[in-house]
Parts: C-alpha cells; structure tokens; sequence
C-alpha cells in the first residue's frame, strides 16, 4: 500500500502562513486530496486532484504538488481553522489517507 | 444538496456480521461517474478506507479485508450497503460513507456511525 507520510502536529499564530506537507511512498501522480475533520465532526474536503479548490472552500486553503511530495497552505491561517488535515491518494490501490496533522493556533 | 446518513447496529459481539445502510439523497448512483465508498475511524486514529461502488456496479475492496466486505446498492431506493463478516473488537469505530466522484476523492460525507464491538 502507499504510506502517506505527515507531520503529526503544528502550531501557528492567526494572520500566519502554514504549509501542511505529505510524503508518498511511491507516486501518486496527482491523485492527491485533502480533507479537514474538526473534532467530533465528519471530515470535509478542502482540494482534490493536487490542486482544486472545492467549492464553497475559503480561497485561504491552496494545494500544491505532484508525484510523492505535496503541500497544503492555509493563508492567512485563522482561529477556526483549528482541525485535523488529512491527505488522501487514489492513484494507487488502495486508496489511503494520510495519519492526519493536528493544527493548534497558539 | 448532497446529504448521506449511515445507520446500523450500534453494538455487536464477535464473530457477528455487521450491515450498516448508507441512504442519500441530492444524487444518483446511475449517473455517470458516481461512486459512494465506505471509510471508518478508530477513536483518536486515521481514516480508513473500506470500499467503493460505483454507477455501472464496480467494485473495490481494501485488500487487508477483502475476504469479509461485501459492498451492495440500491439505485432506485438510493442507498448503499456495506457487510462486515466475522467482526473483531478491533473493528470498533466510527463508519462513515461518502460520496466520491471519478478521481475516487469524497466530496459529501455522512456523519458516521459509532459501531462497537464487545463481549
């Protein structure tokens, strides 16, 4: 199976820049997405395919990357962006989702 | 408007088979390009994902539990099924589905629904 790889945890300031990133074990192409879960809430998608911004999403979250390294950028970060960010791929079988990246605002 | 609600059991013992129904409304699972998978989370942990079904009956399974999934639908009564055989107390989690799209990324998901598995 392809492992996602993600930093398990990241704390910024409100008004910051933050970059969420996700290591492939092998190629995913850019079959890559990203999905945000608050806590005790389903997760909702934030950008399919490397780069798509999915509608109704604020134009703060962009996606970025393609192959094995990708990134996710929240800017301006705000306090409610406060959630878990999980990557997920489809390129190869099975589908598989990253371990998550816990976001704090200091 | 997209909406999915999963039900099902709630709690069962080992060994029992769980079947849980995924009822959805504001699409089609006879139009082209619509799938609808099945993904659970353990409390505190990831995601993981189960199975697809998609509009022209296809089928995918996680291999590490192909042998005891079985993923059905109901075009005309829009729902989803998904059976899990020989359930474990490591299965407990919560269960959600998802509508995904070609490009097999979930755009809607359901709320879930906790199943635990317990003696």
């Amino acid at each position: 199976d392809t492992v996602l790889t993600q930093s398990p945890a990241l704390a910024v300031s409100p008004g910051e820049r933050v970059t969420i990133s996700c290591r492939a074990s092998e190629s995913v192409s850019t079959l890559m997405h990203w999905y945000q879960q608050k806590p005790g809430q389903q997760p909702t998608l934030l950008i399919y395919l490397a780069s798509n911004l999915e509608s109704g999403v604020p134009a703060r979250f962009s996606g970025s990357g393609s192959g094995t390294d990708f990134t996710l950028t929240i800017d301006p970060v705000e306090a409610d962006d406060t959630a878990t960010y999980y990557c997920q791929q489809s390129w190869n079988d099975p589908p598989t989702f990253g371990g998550g990246t816990k976001l704090e605002l200091k | 408007q997209v909406t999915l609600k999963e039900s099902g059991p709630g709690i069962l013992q080992p060994s029992q088979t769980l079947s849980l129904t995924c009822s959805f409304s504001g699409f089609s699972l006879s139009t082209y390009g619509m799938c609808v998978g099945w993904i659970r989370q353990s409390s505190g942990k990831g995601l993981e994902w189960l199975a697809n079904i998609w509009w022209n009956d296809d089928k995918y399974y996680n291999p590490s539990l192909k042998n005891r999934l079985t993923i059905s639908k109901d075009t005309s009564n829009n729902q989803a099924f998904l059976k899990i055989t020989n359930m474990d107390t490591a299965d407990t989690a919560t269960y959600y589905c998802a509508r995904c799209k070609l490009g097999a990324f979930f755009d809607y998901w359901g709320q879930g629904v906790m199943v635990t598995v317990s003696s």
